[in-house]
């Protein structure tokens, strides 16, 4: 069964920083490109960021550009989200899911939660 | 920037009656890359439809995507109590790049 599980969240002061890491089973991650996705409460979703299958390229949303930093280790078939100077808008569910040629998603990871307060 | 608008916002039907679900985009979108996912409350996102019409892997047949250029609908027929839930449209464009969700339909019980 092809599966993603996220793991990292939690509460973070403003201005601090979190990791986040989406494991991936049941296929080779090495193969796709690897995409997070958030969702604040009650709101919907917002594409963060995408990383290529072998790491040489990355793209991120407007909201995140310069905070958040995407990586993989295909070895360990997992990819991350480090996440720095964090805003109380950066307040959401992160999901990270699978990405297919046609840059879609499927499937996704069952979200973890992430709170920016003091 | 593309933007998706999905509406309407809430569409309130009973079980057995069809859903018809709107998705505008700002310019046009290429069907490659147009999808619609569904999402219940406390789960993460499920994809239906890629390519604008077609039906992803275990979704039943009462789900049909269709549309091109700006204008994509998703259908439900029959609505079954499962089917209660928000949709989502989603867009890739390579050139410039970007990836865009519409801001969802929820279809809920009348």
């Amino acid at each position: 069964e092809v599966q993603l599980v996220e793991s990292g969240g939690g509460l973070v002061q403003p201005g601090g920083s979190l990791r986040l890491s989406c494991a991936g089973s049941g296929f080779i991650l090495s193969n796709y490109w690897m995409h997070w996705v958030r969702q604040a409460p009650g709101k919907g979703l917002v594409w963060v960021s995408r990383i290529s299958s072998d790491g040489s390229s990355t793209d991120y949303g407007d909201p995140v550009k310069g905070r958040f930093t995407v990586s993989r280790d295909n070895a360990k078939n997992t990819f991350y989200l480090l996440m720095s100077s964090l805003r109380a808008e950066d307040t959401a569910v992160y999901y990270c899911a699978r990405g297919s040629l046609t840059a879609l998603f499927d499937p996704w990871g069952q979200g973890t939660l992430v709170t920016v307060s003091s | 920037e593309l933007v998706l608008t999905q509406s309407p916002g809430t569409l309130s039907l009973s079980p057995g009656e069809r859903a018809t679900l709107s998705c505008r985009a700002s310019q046009s979108v290429s069907t490659y890359y147009l999808a619609w996912y569904q999402q219940k409350p406390g789960q993460a996102p499920r994809l239906i439809i890629s390519g604008a019409s077609s039906r992803a892997t275990g979704i039943p047949d009462r789900f049909s995507g269709s549309g091109s250029g700006t204008d994509f609908t998703l259908t439900i027929n029959r609505l079954e109590p499962e089917d209660f839930a928000v949709y989502y449209c989603q867009q890739y464009r390579s050139s410039p790049p970007g990836l865009t969700f519409g801001g969802g339909t929820k279809v809920e019980i009348k």
